[in-house]
């Protein structure tokens, strides 16, 4: 059963950089057919896939980030992290990572932490 | 961007209810479409994939059809802990979306 965790600053202020790492276990970030995610949710609102990134470290994201987002993994540690740039009160929101399955139904989230809440705020 | 829309918003029913959920995509994602489950405070769980298979401890009262364009996702008898969040999403291409949710509460 793979577990993720996030973890990372809760505060940060306006016009600076937002990094959060996943911790992943009883999975691998770099071995295996998966692709690890990053997906935000504001506070009563709905999900937005951020971007994920391939186990070979192949990386895509959602074009709305784009231009603000990388996300990388840490193969020493089993994990992958996010960073988001130039931050507003618009990127205040509950961050989760998690993994996405692809079997005979397609793919899917099959995995995911338990989310870390990011406040945007001076 | 494939757009998800949900139907309804929220929806208020009892214990032992049949419900049921609307999810309209963009553009055709064939069978692409998986449904999940958000309780309040936690992050959401996977109930069904590729529009009709249900996931692995997954109660037999939740089940998901359609393809194409417009999927349902019913559960055939609601229990106390159904109440919660319900999110459909695409993964036929890139940027995965979700629907904008549906609440289901107690009546």
């Amino acid at each position: 059963q793979v577990r993720l965790q996030e973890s990372g600053p809760g505060l940060v202020k306006p016009s600076q950089t937002l990094s959060l790492m996943c911790t992943v276990s009883g999975g691998s970030v770099s071995f295996g057919h998966h692709y690890w995610n990053w997906i935000r949710q504001p506070a009563g609102k709905g999900l937005e896939w951020i971007g994920r990134m391939y186990t070979s470290g192949f990386t895509t994201y959602n074009p709305s980030l784009k231009t603000r987002v990388t996300i990388s993994p840490d193969a020493s540690k089993n994990q992958f992290s996010l960073e988001l740039t130039s931050v507003t009160a618009a990127d205040t929101a509950v961050y989760y990572c998690a993994r996405e399955w692809d079997d005979s139904s397609g793919p899917y989230f099959d995995s995911w932490g338990q989310g870390t809440l990011v406040t945007v705020s001076s | 961007d494939i757009q998800m829309t949900q139907s309804p918003s929220s929806l208020s029913a009892s214990v032992g209810d049949r419900v049921t959920i609307t999810c309209r995509a963009s553009q055709t994602i064939i069978t692409s479409l998986n449904w999940c489950q958000q309780r309040p405070g936690k992050a959401p769980r996977v109930l069904i994939s590729g529009a009709s298979k249900l996931q692995s401890g997954v109660p037999s009262r939740f089940s998901g059809s359609g393809s194409g364009t417009d999927f349902t996702l019913t559960i055939s008898s609601l229990q106390p802990e159904d109440f919660a969040t319900y999110y459909c999403q695409q993964s036929y291409s890139i940027p995965r979306t979700f629907g904008q949710g549906t609440k289901v509460e107690i009546k």
